[in-house]
């Protein structure tokens, strides 16, 4: 079975200081890799897909940047975090193009 | 671009009364996209409740149903008897088409069972 794990679970971060957030995939080869973020009280929005290793789109301009660096693992990550940042990040996979999506667990964030 | 409107929350209902959340959308990337509700329990990640692909036909799980309505563009969320353990966030989503496009979702749908 495949498991998707996120991490951390909860962060909180000062405005300008870096951030990295995590996504694994296990038991599924060549997924295609997203990242979602919902502000509070906000609707689930994609910022970025990638299809295979090293290849990462950018869906929504955040001043967020997304790295695949191997087939299983997507990050996403900045160097200056904005208070416009705060929120919940969601991973996920799917087996390709208007297939359901399988989330992860989520990554909560607030911006001081 | 593609966009879903549902319900607005949160929607707080007696447990054992019926259920009705609207979804509605607007496909401009494609005729008849896929449409899902996913769920979120309190404590627990997003999860897919329900799935249907083909225009007409009716999804169902865990006492809930969907039918994918193309005339009138909606896929309502259903349920006869609501429980105490269906509280829980609910998304209408649907997938465009395009290459790795993912799912366009809803605002979500909060549902409070009360006892009545």
């Amino acid at each position: 079975a495949q498991t998707i794990h996120q991490w951390p679970v909860a962060e909180i971060k000062a405005v300008g200081s870096p951030l990295s957030l995590g996504c694994t995939i296990k038991g599924k080869s060549s997924p295609n890799l997203y990242w979602y973020w919902q502000a509070t009280g906000g609707t689930l929005q994609q910022l970025f897909y990638s299809i295979t290793v090293g290849q990462v789109e950018s869906v929504v301009q955040l001043n967020l940047s997304a790295s695949r660096p191997k087939d299983d693992q997507f990050i996403l990550s900045t160097e200056k975090l904005l208070l416009s940042h705060s929120g919940f990040y969601l991973c996920a996979w799917s087996q390709g193009p208007g297939n359901t999506l399988y989330f992860g667990e989520g990554s909560r964030l607030i911006v001081v | 671009g593609d966009s879903v409107t549902q319900t607005e929350g949160p929607v707080t209902v007696s447990e054992s009364e019926s259920l009705i959340i609207n979804c509605t959308y607007s496909a401009t990337s494609i005729a008849y996209p896929n449409l899902f509700w996913y769920v979120r329990y309190p404590g627990e990640g997003l999860q897919l409740l329900l799935k249907v692909i083909t225009a007409g036909q009716k999804g169902s799980s865990r006492g809930f149903e969907a039918t994918y309505n193309k005339e009138t563009t909606s896929f309502h969320l259903q349920k006869a008897s609501v429980q105490e353990s269906d509280s829980a966030v609910y998304y209408c989503a649907l997938a465009p088409t395009g290459f790795a496009s993912a799912l366009t979702f809803g605002s979500g749908t909060k549902v409070i069972p009360c006892l009545p």
